[in-house]
């Protein structure tokens, strides 16, 4: 049972516009959200975060926005740049709320590879 | 570069052996997470380790153990290899209390033949 899920394999855009990833969750324990970006033969890198008592958290040419009555999230990026041609993986966790933080492994969806066209 | 070092890269070996992969975490970082990834599986949570104990298990098969040292640095034990163990294993660090923002290694590519 997939709990964290990405329904879009892949994606295109043109360099400059808008890349929106969209990522959904089952599990309402879930407080903690974050998206990673991952290269061929590296370990993932975390790009930004956001905890269920934010919506929209921000840095940067990120955002990610958190809807929690759909247990939806999506990944913004603006302007896209070829650079950020990659694998973009949402995970998720729980007990930040209630533990203090970091007391839990990260539970990864499949992941989506963007691919940004010059 | 995240700060998390992992030995070694890449591992080849028969099944039935036995393996164990290593891990530094950043410093300062007291938690230590294990990850597989897999062509089917995706990303999985194997374990995870805190000031030198054992914190959460995820999905970690019997086979498989850890442990974390003094040093905070953290070896994954894989025994009875079998084909299907053949995996990319990541270990990823992390400060408690401050989120869980968890910082990735270059990952251990194991082959089982």
């Amino acid at each position: 049972d997939q709990q964290v899920k990405q329904n879009s394999p892949s994606l295109s855009v043109q360099e400059g516009r808008i890349s929106i990833l969209n990522c959904d969750y089952t599990n309402s324990m879930f407080d903690y959200f974050l998206w990673y970006k991952k290269y061929p033969a590296e370990g993932p890198t975390f790009l930004i975060s956001i905890s269920s008592i934010k919506d929209k958290n921000e840095d940067g040419r990120f955002t990610v926005f958190l809807n929690k009555s759909a247990k939806h999230l999506s990944l913004h990026i603006v302007p896209s740049q070829p650079g950020d041609s990659a694998v973009y993986f949402c995970a998720a966790s729980r007990g930040f709320l209630y533990s203090g933080g970091g007391a839990d492994g990260l539970t990864f969806g499949k992941g989506t590879h963007l691919i940004i066209q010059p | 570069d995240s700060g998390v070092t992992q030995t070694p890269k890449h591992l080849i070996t028969a099944t039935g052996q036995r393996v164990t992969l290593r891990c530094s975490p950043r410093s300062g970082d007291l938690s230590v997470y294990w990850y597989q990834q897999s062509l089917d599986q995706g990303l999985q949570f194997l374990i995870q380790y805190y000031n030198g104990e054992e914190r959460a298990k995820g999905n970690i098969l019997e086979r498989f153990s850890a442990q974390q040292f003094p040093d905070l640095h953290s070896e994954l034990n894989l025994s009875s290899l079998e084909l299907g163990d053949s995996a990319l294993y990541f270990c990823a660090s992390s400060v408690q209390g401050l989120g869980n923002e968890q910082f990735f290694g270059p990952g251990t590519r194991l082959t089982v033949l």
